[in-house]
Parts: C-alpha cells; structure tokens; sequence
C-alpha cells in the first residue's frame, strides 16, 4: 500500500485553466504538507496543515488553495494557471510536525 | 534563512568509494534531516540529527553536525550503484518548518 499518494502523477494544461490535484495519507499522521520543486531541483514549502488546520502559508499566490476535509487528505487546488507554475508539486505528511517527512510521488505540472 | 546549502552540487565516484555531501545553514536550527531523491520520484527521508546531538549513524550512513560551524556531513560508506541519487539536507528551525537545501546529485559508477 502507498503511504503518501498523489494524483495525478502528471498534469498538462492550457494556461487561465483551473486544476486540482489529490492527496491521500494512509499513515495516521496528523500534518500534511504541499512542497513545490522547481527545475532546479530547489524545493520549497507551499503549505502545512496540523489537524486540517492551516498552519503554514508561505507567500504563495492565492490562485492556490489548499484544502484539507480531513487529517488524511491535503489537495491543492490552482486557479488561473501561469507558465510559471510548471513544476513538480509533492504532498508530504509526518507523525510530528517537521520531522521525518514521508513524500508522495509527486506531480509533474505542465502549463503550455 | 535556515534553509542549508549542500556542497558538492554534484559528486561521481566508484562503487566502493565512500561519497561524503556536506550541508551549511545560517541560522540556529532544532534539528537538520537528510534525505534521497531517486529520478522521478519523492523524496525519501534518511535520517534526522538533533541540535543536541553530534553524531548519527543508520547502516552505511553517518551524519554529523557541528552547530558551532552551522554545518552536518552525509557520509556513505562503501557505496553502490544503487545509491545513484540527489541527496538533501532539510533544516527545521525557529519557525519549525522544514527547508531543504538545492541537494546533491551523486553518481555512482558500477
């Protein structure tokens, strides 16, 4: 069984589309995290959630929002995409806050 | 920014070499993890360090910090193809979230 699954596993799309895409925990872990890496591999924190409660928002665009319907899903839902937004956008999850992230498989985005 | 740096960018050595990735950071940190990332796939957590703590081990892999330095080393002992990955080093700090460093690209040749 996936511990963290994400889908889906690769997403293209036209640019001003809106797309959502899932992510599930079967690991009882209470925080839920959604990181975004880019082509240089940089990876970077998007949002945590502890409980379904938001408690990380770093200084992301609000065309994406984040939502959480209970402690084992985390989607992240983009408005209006921007060819900036192409990236590789991985779901994480841990037992204790920022300790011992488990990843999804990530999800390759392409915004033509 | 507590987020670590890692050096060398990329690495390539033999199987049966040891690989060793070092890893900077700037501001004081609770704990700084490592992890793995194959082609294609998620990140794989390694092992995590405390501030308190020097020195870790986990099979082939030892971890050090030194917190007077800002800096921990990765080091993989007797290595193997199968190690062929980016290796990150994470940093979680005042503000507790974790921020990963650019990572590593090792090669290793069979």
């Amino acid at each position: 069984d996936t511990a963290v699954s994400q889908t889906p596993k690769y997403l293209v799309t036209q640019m001003g589309n809106d797309k959502s895409i899932k992510c599930e925990q079967n690991l009882g872990h209470d925080t839920m995290y959604w990181y975004k890496q880019d082509s240089k591999k940089f990876l970077k924190i998007m949002f945590s959630y502890n409980n379904k409660e938001l408690i990380i928002n770093e200084t992301v665009p609000n065309r994406f929002s984040p939502k959480s319907p209970d402690k084992a899903h985390l989607n992240l839902h983009i408005n209006s995409l921007e060819l900036g937004d192409s990236a590789v956008y991985f779901c994480a999850s841990s037992h204790r806050q920022h300790e011992k992230l488990f990843f999804g498989s990530g999800t390759q985005l392409s915004v033509l | 920014s507590q987020q670590g740096e890692e050096d060398p960018q990329a690495l390539s050595i033999q199987e049966g070499e040891n690989a060793t990735m070092n890893c900077s950071y700037k501001t004081s940190i609770n704990n700084l993890q490592w992890y793995r990332q194959n082609s294609g796939r998620g990140l794989v957590h390694l092992i995590l360090i405390r501030s308190n703590e020097r020195e870790k081990h986990s099979g082939r892999l030892r971890v050090t910090l030194d917190t007077s330095k800002k800096s921990s080393s990765l080091l993989i002992t007797a290595s193997r193809a199968a190690d062929t990955a980016s290796y990150f080093c994470a940093c979680s700090g005042g503000y507790q979230k974790v921020t990963f460093g650019i990572g590593t690209k090792l090669q290793v040749i069979p």
